[in-house]
């Protein structure tokens, strides 16, 4: 079965730095998400994607973030300057279509902000 | 705007007895409703999906989901867990009806134990 899959599966920055979260969706879907879990907390949505642009984001998704679909692959997640309260588990999911099609998720980046 | 209640962060059952993973929502929109579960360091797996079909909804591994609207609930049942089911659990809903693909909400989670 097709699946989505995310690298690195744990990735260590220091804080201030750059950081680049990468996926690839499965290859027939047309939209791609972002969710985050920070430990303890709920799955929080941070973004959605759709015909090379945002279709949505949350308050959460600010200008420290972005999105890209560098090429027919890969979905990426950058945040530019990496804060402590980033660290979290990182989710891509992708499905094939809107709101009644379920989402597809990778494992998930564990992001750790020292 | 939407919402998600999962009523108890964690349940214990044991080995061969039922789960019942309780699930209430609100939405401003018509809903799909889904439950995922996720294992340790693994992603979340979807479980099953109700999108204005069947209220009655199976899903995989013999757990099954009603979708109540009266009682805007979508409570996920089992009646005989398996050891393999130790697991977190996530209600989830989604707005139907929208062009564009529309984010999801999560409900906090249950965490079940299935003791031998």
């Amino acid at each position: 079965e097709p699946e989505v899959t995310q690298t690195p599966s744990h990735q260590v920055t220091q804080m201030g730095q750059e950081v680049i979260l990468r996926c690839v969706p499965i290859s027939n879907h047309l939209y791609f998400y972002w969710y985050r879990q920070i430990l303890g907390q709920k799955v929080e949505f941070l973004v959605s994607f759709y015909n090379n642009e945002i279709s949505e984001k949350s308050e959460i998704f600010d200008d420290q973030f972005s999105v890209e679909r560098p090429d027919g692959s890969n979905f990426t997640l950058k945040i530019r300057s990496t804060k402590l309260e980033d660290s979290a588990m990182y989710f891509c999911a992708s499905s094939v279509q809107g709101s009644n099609q379920p989402q597809h998720f990778g494992d998930g980046t564990r992001l750790s902000i020292l | 705007a939407q919402s998600v209640t999962q009523l108890d962060s964690h349940v214990s059952v044991s080995e061969g007895t039922p789960v019942l993973l309780r699930c209430n929502y609100s939405s401003s929109y018509s809903p799909s409703l889904f439950w995922y579960v996720q294992h340790p360091n693994k992603g979340l797996q979807l479980l099953l999906k109700y999108t204005s079909a069947a209220t009655l909804v199976k899903g995989i591994n013999g757990f099954e989901a009603e979708f109540k609207k009266s009682e805007t609930s979508f409570h996920l049942t089992k009646p005989s867990a398996h050891m393999s089911d130790a697991a977190e659990y996530f209600c989830v809903v989604s707005a139907q009806g929208r062009a564009a693909g529309n984010k999801l909400t999560f409900g906090g989670g249950t965490r079940v134990l299935v003791k031998p």
